[in-house]
């Protein structure tokens, strides 16, 4: 089956920074995308990795190995608004998105 | 504002009853999609519209309909809702369906608790 990977929680300090991990199994592989998500709102599109190594864009930055089934998104000189959940989504080789459950990140001054 | 418009915003409903959740995008991007968001679990797919006058089915169709009438408009439709469809839903669009960095746009969601 089709799965993805991620922390359910992670606490971090205002100031600091953070990585959040998503590991994928799928069947095939067409790109990945990290989407910011606060509480009670939608979800906002963040990055989008396709092939290996870091996309850097202001104080996000995502990265990924193909061969490693895994990325990762870290967050620089966190700031409260940054409390928000954080959701991994890989394409599959029918370019259906697989979703992961979301990391809770919270951000404490 | 360009955008996705969701209605209702959160609506209770008795089992059984049939209720449909509108969507509305602006940017007159080709392809929408709805998604049920349920806690502990990912955004699962229900259908999907790849273009005005096609659907598809997603990961969780079963108890949903939708139609895709013209570009901007893709309601869903549950025939008989069951206590199990309680969920947040959410519409999405993208300009194109398939590869590439295929960006999804959200609506807000609707609040759905059918009791």
């Amino acid at each position: 089956g089709q799965n993805i990977d991620q922390p359910t929680e992670m606490t971090a300090t205002e100031g600091a920074i953070v990585q959040i991990n998503c590991t994928y199994q799928t069947s095939g592989f067409n790109g990945l995308f990290w989407y910011q998500q606060h509480a009670g709102e939608a979800p906002t599109f963040l990055s989008y990795n396709v092939l290996d190594g870091l996309e850097e864009k202001g104080r996000f930055s995502s990265f990924l190995s193909r061969s490693k089934g895994y990325s990762y998104l870290l967050l620089k000189e966190l700031q409260m608004k940054d409390s928000a959940s954080y959701l991994c989504a890989v394409m599959d080789s029918n370019y259906q998105l697989i979703w992961g459950a979301g990391t809770k990140l919270i951000i404490k001054p | 504002i360009a955008g996705i418009t969701q209605a209702p915003t959160s609506q209770i409903l008795a089992a059984g009853r049939r209720m449909t959740l509108r969507c509305t995008q602006d940017m007159r991007h080709n392809a929408m999609y709805w998604y049920r968001q349920d806690l502990g679990l990912g955004l699962r797919l229900i259908h999907y519209s790849n273009t005005a006058g096609t659907t598809g089915k997603g990961e969780v169709p079963d108890g949903y309909s939708v139609s895709r009438a013209n570009t901007d408009d893709f309601p869903l439709t549950l025939a008989s809702a069951v206590p199990s469809q309680t969920s947040v839903y959410f519409c999405a669009s993208s300009d194109t369906g398939g590869a590439g960095a295929n960006v999804l746009t959200f609506g807000a969601g609707s609040r759905l608790t059918v009791l």
